[in-house]
């Protein structure tokens, strides 16, 4: 079993539109938790952290469910812009400040 | 603020051939530091990390090795290239909440 998983996608979404994905983890000793947005041969982006209470950023919203050991990112009013690919990545809870990645979910956002 | 570079972009090299990847970082002191791969279509692999001068720990054994000469300067090498190291290497900083900062990366094509 992979310790990050997410649905490869893609998720056709038309312009506006609201979009949401999710991303488990195996590790139930990880303890931060974060969304990464990667363009088209770029390199990844801090989009956001994901907080135990749920946190939004603009048009984004993330959700972590600890029991269930899955998180989740929603984004509300779809922009062109927003096409890329969408990395779940958690921290494996050791002092050297690791990260687990997802493959990625993909996005595509169409007029 | 913070920046990280990476050189060269892209490099074609033939199999056998020698690899020297350079990282530098500005605007942070002692920074832990990663070096991450993503092959096609992948998710990112972590291959080496250091959390200060002189200090490397390996996370995939392979023929690639990493050094860290400087406070603010990681270095991928590879005295053998091979069919398999092509990927797209990406170097990343620690910030103070244990989210990472990608480089440019280079992409790296063996032939």
């Amino acid at each position: 079993r992979k310790e990050v998983e997410q649905d490869p996608g893609p998720f056709n979404v038309p312009e506006g539109a609201t979009v949401a994905f999710n991303c488990t983890y195996s590790n139930s000793a990880s303890q931060s938790f974060f969304w990464y947005r990667q363009d088209c041969r770029k390199e990844p982006k801090l989009l956001m952290s994901v907080y135990s209470s749920g946190n939004e950023d603009g048009r984004f919203t993330a959700q972590l469910n600890r029991a269930s050991q899955y998180i989740s990112l929603l984004i509300r009013d779809s922009k062109l812009s927003d096409s890329a690919t969408y990395l779940c990545v958690v921290t494996p809870g050791d002092s050297w400040g690791k990260l687990q990645f997802g493959a990625g979910t993909q996005v595509v956002v169409t007029p | 603020s913070q920046t990280i570079h990476q050189w060269p972009a892209t490099l074609v090299q033939p199999v056998g051939s020698p690899l020297s990847l350079e990282c530098t970082v500005e605007g942070t002191s002692n920074p832990n530091l990663y070096w991450y791969r993503q092959a096609a279509g992948r998710g990112l692999q972590l291959l080496f990390y250091s959390v200060g001068i002189g200090q490397i720990s390996s996370e995939v054994p392979q023929n690639l090795s990493a050094s860290r000469p400087q406070d603010r300067q990681f270095i991928l090498s590879s005295k053998k290239l091979l069919l398999s190291d092509s990927g797209f290497y990406l170097c990343a900083w620690r910030g103070l909440a244990i989210e990472q900062y990608f480089g440019p990366g280079t992409r790296l094509t063996v032939t």
